[in-house]
């Protein structure tokens, strides 16, 4: 079984310009976290959605990113007008049930955004 | 609120030797879930262990050790004879029983040196 997979692994992107990243979870789970890596820090939660519902974006910031995890189709991490700071290591995790506790996250290979 | 420190940022080795990661946390919940995880160069999270906080037996697979201990809050890892391969960044995270967030350490950097 395929495991959660991020594409692409690598973007570069100029500032002003759209990053679109994106997260196949595992097949068959329904929940996917968003985590961010900046440089020399740990992982940060963004946001945790189901099928074509935002559940919680507590982590994400107020402006410029947005997320979504269609009916159909990876879950999208979106970034607009991209800024150096947005620079980063971004992480998916999904899970077939609501993760916590005994229930394990599975996290993809990340995408490592290159703000120019 | 969760919140895990990782204080030391580097430890460089010589093969061989061996190396433990130190691991504090902080939580108010009473059962929750501590992890640990391996970055390698290539970038990946690699899952290595997770624990619940009732089970304080201490883990051993391989050259891979944990210590968990309530009293004092910590869930400290060590690798026992180092190897190049096991260079990398390793993370230690926490989560609440019902909390799909993990909260991670800054992690540290091990350097195995041939």
């Amino acid at each position: 079984n395929a495991g959660v997979m991020q594409n692409p692994r690598h973007l570069v992107r100029r500032r002003g310009q759209e990053a679109r990243l994106r997260c196949s979870p595992v097949k068959g789970h329904s929940h996917v976290y968003w985590y961010r890596q900046l440089p020399e820090e740990g992982l940060k939660f963004m946001v945790y959605l189901q099928k074509e519902n935002i559940i919680d974006e507590s982590g994400m910031p107020k402006e410029r990113f947005s997320a979504e995890f269609p009916k159909e189709g990876p879950s999208i991490l979106r970034i607009q007008q991209v800024v150096r700071g947005d620079s980063a290591a971004y992480f998916c995790a999904s899970s077939p049930r609501l993760a916590g506790g005994e229930n394990e996250q599975f996290f993809g290979p990340g995408t490592r955004l290159t703000v120019l | 609120a969760q919140k895990v420190t990782q204080a030391q940022t580097e430890i460089s080795v010589v093969e061989k030797e061996d190396v433990t990661l130190d691991c504090v946390y902080e939580t108010r919940d009473t059962t929750y879930y501590l992890f640990w995880y391996k970055q390698p160069p290539s970038g990946e999270l690699v899952f290595l262990i997770r624990r619940n906080s009732f089970d304080e037996q201490n883990e051993i697979s391989g050259r891979y050790s944990w210590n968990f201990q309530k009293s004092t809050s910590s869930f400290n890892f060590t690798i026992t004879a180092s190897q190049v391969v096991d260079s990398a960044v390793y993370f230690c995270a926490l989560s609440g029983s019902n909390d799909y967030k993990l909260s991670f350490g800054a992690g540290t950097t091990v350097t195995v040196r041939a």
